[in-house]
């Protein structure tokens, strides 16, 4: 079963205005990490914001923070004043136990995000 | 702080031919690396966990025999890629483990 789910293959947002992307995930575990992490073309994986399961408050990083319903298992990803800049692909990733025990991380097929000037 | 490098950016080889790409952790010691391939436009999987000092766990469909790994070290971990064939042709990512996972830059294998 997968784990994480982006249902937004390409979204488009226009300069200045705020911006959702989704991302929906699947757990047994009562302790996991959700994270965002951004991929500009060059390819580097770039952290953008982490969410504990046990964390009450949704996080916040800048511009970024993180709409986390947990009874929805759903980890938004909000960016406000989008900028040129942020025109990339974004991708949910989910810290957990997998069947051997290890701690791995596991990540959604992404969005790719095109910031409109 | 947790800054990870890998060698070569990009490289580009013959079929038949074996690559190496190197992945370190620079200021900080990490007992588990991992190993993850990303086909274009596509999303990383992983293809394996590195732990310093023995064997490499890697996940289901990958070849352990064709993607050679080696962490010899707790800031080196290698990956080789032996016999390359062009659907070998990817974008590989390494991260390293203190607390969270640190990924590389990533280095972009195209076999011809």
């Amino acid at each position: 079963a997968q784990k994480i789910t982006q249902t937004q293959p390409g979204m488009f947002v226009q300069e200045k205005e705020a911006v959702t992307l989704d991302c929906t995930y699947d757990t047994s575990d009562q302790s996991y990490g959700l994270f965002w992490y951004k991929q500009p073309s060059s390819g580097e994986m770039i952290f953008l914001i982490y969410q504990g399961s046990y964390d009450e408050q949704n996080a916040t990083e800048g511009r970024y923070s993180l709409n986390f319903q947990k009874a929805r298992k759903s980890a938004n990803l909000v960016i406000s004043a989008s900028q040129l800049g942020d025109s990339a692909m974004y991708f949910c990733a989910m810290r957990d136990l997998d069947q051997t025990g290890a701690n791995n991380l596991f990540f959604g097929t992404g969005t790719r995000l095109t910031v409109i000037p | 702080g947790a800054v990870v490098s890998q060698h070569p950016s990009w490289v580009i080889c013959k079929s038949g031919t074996s690559v190496k790409i190197e992945c370190r952790s620079l200021d900080f010691q990490a007992t588990t690396m991992f190993w993850y391939r990303q086909f274009p436009k596509q999303s990383l999987m992983l293809m394996a966990t590195s732990n310093e000092g023995s064997k490499a766990t890697y996940e289901q469909g990958v070849e352990k025999d064709k993607f050679l790994i080696n962490h010899a070290s707790l800031t080196l971990s290698t990956l080789t890629v032996t016999s390359a064939h062009p659907e070998d042709s990817s974008f590989y990512i390494c991260s390293a483990r203190l607390y969270e996972q640190y990924f590389g830059p990533g280095t972009r294998l195209t076999v011809t």
